[in-house]
């Protein structure tokens, strides 16, 4: 296994679309977290997983924002009814439980609506 | 609630200058820091770490020393290379890496 990966790596939209992304994380991770980077600006969490149980939001997931981890390897991240506001780079990043863990990223998904 | 804070870019050196990145922070607890690197087209990678007050995270000629009493965590490296030209995040966390709070970044230029 190589990291993280995302899919796809870049999505252009039509405002009010809906749009899925994808994030594959290192295979012996539990924990997979969301995060939202708009330009010049650092990563916002968004939200994160334990095997396959979210177990925390940000107030910045609005209720477009969906996210899902079914069996506890792979998340989807769905953004229904786009806005122009919505267009960042979307990142992943797993990390193994308990203290002490990094966190490894994946390169990202960039998102225009247009 | 907590916060970071970076000095603005982008910072342009000449290869061998000695490279300094301020970084300052707010928080309630007593957070881990870290400082992440993005390479162009890549994902964040971690470079450094300190989780108390006076612990000296280092990694690749980087540097930087948890300052409790003046809430900074200051990137020092003596001398740069092209190859270190990216973005540079501070961040904290006060879970251990449960949840991130980044600073906004500073972009790194070293011209040859």
């Amino acid at each position: 296994d190589t990291g993280v990966s995302q899919d796809p790596r870049h999505k252009i939209t039509k405002r009010g679309q809906n749009v899925t992304f994808r994030c594959d994380p290192i295979s012996e991770h539990n924990r997979l977290y969301w995060y939202r980077q708009t330009l010049g600006q650092g990563p916002e969490f968004l939200t994160y997983f334990q095997n396959e149980a979210q177990l925390e939001k940000s107030r910045l997931l609005s209720d477009r924002f969906s996210a899902e981890r079914p069996k506890g390897s792979f998340s989807t991240l769905e953004i229904q009814r786009t806005e122009q506001g919505d267009s960042a780079m979307y990142l992943c990043a797993s990390s193994l439980t308990g203290l002490d863990n990094e966190q490894f990223f994946g390169p990202g998904t960039r998102l225009t609506v247009l | 609630g907590d916060s970071v804070t970076q000095m603005e870019g982008p910072v342009t050196l000449s290869e061998e200058a000695f490279l300094t990145i301020n970084c300052t922070y707010t928080a309630t607890g007593y957070p881990s820091l870290f400082w992440y690197v993005q390479y162009p087209g890549e994902g964040l990678q971690l470079l450094l770490k300190a989780t108390k007050a006076d612990d000296k995270g280092s990694n690749k000629g980087f540097e930087a020393t948890y300052r409790k009493e003046t809430t900074s965590f200051h990137l020092e490296k003596g001398s740069v290379q092209v190859s270190d030209s990216a973005v540079y995040f501070c961040a904290l966390s006060e879970d251990y890496g449960q949840n991130f709070v980044f600073g906004p970044g500073t972009r790194l230029s070293v011209l040859p």
